[in-house]
């Protein structure tokens, strides 16, 4: 089946304008996870959606970030006011949500996202 | 404090040699879970081999095992005879039951000399 999808691929923008961030879960997936790949960095955790449950935002480095999810399936991650220092790689992952530590992450290919 | 340590930033290997990634980790929860994934060029993140902490054995994919060693906390990725695809950035990543999101290394970039 697909896997997990992400839009666009590719987003430049200059500091100050919001941005939108999409990611699609693979179907029927409950958990679904963005993080964010910055140079000097690493992979950094930003959210996590459950089910209907509220969301982990233990990860955002700021209130100019939100993310929310419709409906248990597709997630948008919002940037306002973006600086210089968002430039990353945002990735998105899901996972069937199961219990215990084992709950492989699929996933997507990531946006790019350069703010000039 | 970090909690998953790679302290290989980059790795070279001969094509057909085995390689050993390292990793180690930090935590006080008693159920965890230990992952390895390999991200190549194209950016994806590709799952390679997953190790409980109440597993008895080491855990293998293929031409992937994991050297665990529970007591020094340390969980390392070995790779048979490397293949030039299989240059790429390697993470460390790990779960804790009481945690909902995977905790990742800095990476190690490996790269496969033919």
């Amino acid at each position: 089946g697909a896997g997990v999808s992400q839009s666009p691929s590719n987003k430049v923008t200059e500091k100050g304008k919001d941005v939108e961030l999409r990611c699609d879960p693979i179907s029927g997936h409950t958990a679904l996870y963005w993080y964010r790949q910055s140079l000097g960095q690493g992979l950094e955790f930003l959210i996590y959606f459950q089910g209907n449950s509220a969301p982990d935002k233990s990860g955002l480095p700021s209130d100019r970030f939100s993310a929310e999810r419709t409906g248990g399936s597709v997630s948008t991650l919002t940037i306002q006011r973006t600086q210089q220092e968002d430039s990353a790689v945002y990735l998105c992952a899901s996972s069937s949500g199961g219990a215990g530590p084992y709950n492989e992450q699929f996933f997507g290919p990531g946006t790019r996202l350069t703010v000039l | 404090a970090q909690k998953i340590t790679q302290t290989q930033p980059g790795m070279f290997v001969q094509e057909k040699e085995a390689v050993t990634l390292d990793c180690t980790y930090d935590t006080s929860d008693p159920s965890y879970g230990l992952f390895w994934y390999k991200q190549p060029s194209s950016g994806e993140m590709i799952f390679l081999i997953y190790q409980g902490s109440y597993d008895q054995q080491n855990a293998t994919e293929g031409r992937y095992s994991l050297n665990f060693q529970k007591a020094r906390k340390s969980a390392n990725l070995v790779i048979s005879a490397s293949q030039l695809g299989d240059s790429a950035m390697y993470f460390c990543a790990m779960r804790e039951l009481a945690g909902n999101m995977l905790t990742f290394g800095g990476g190690t970039r490996l790269m496969v000399k033919p």
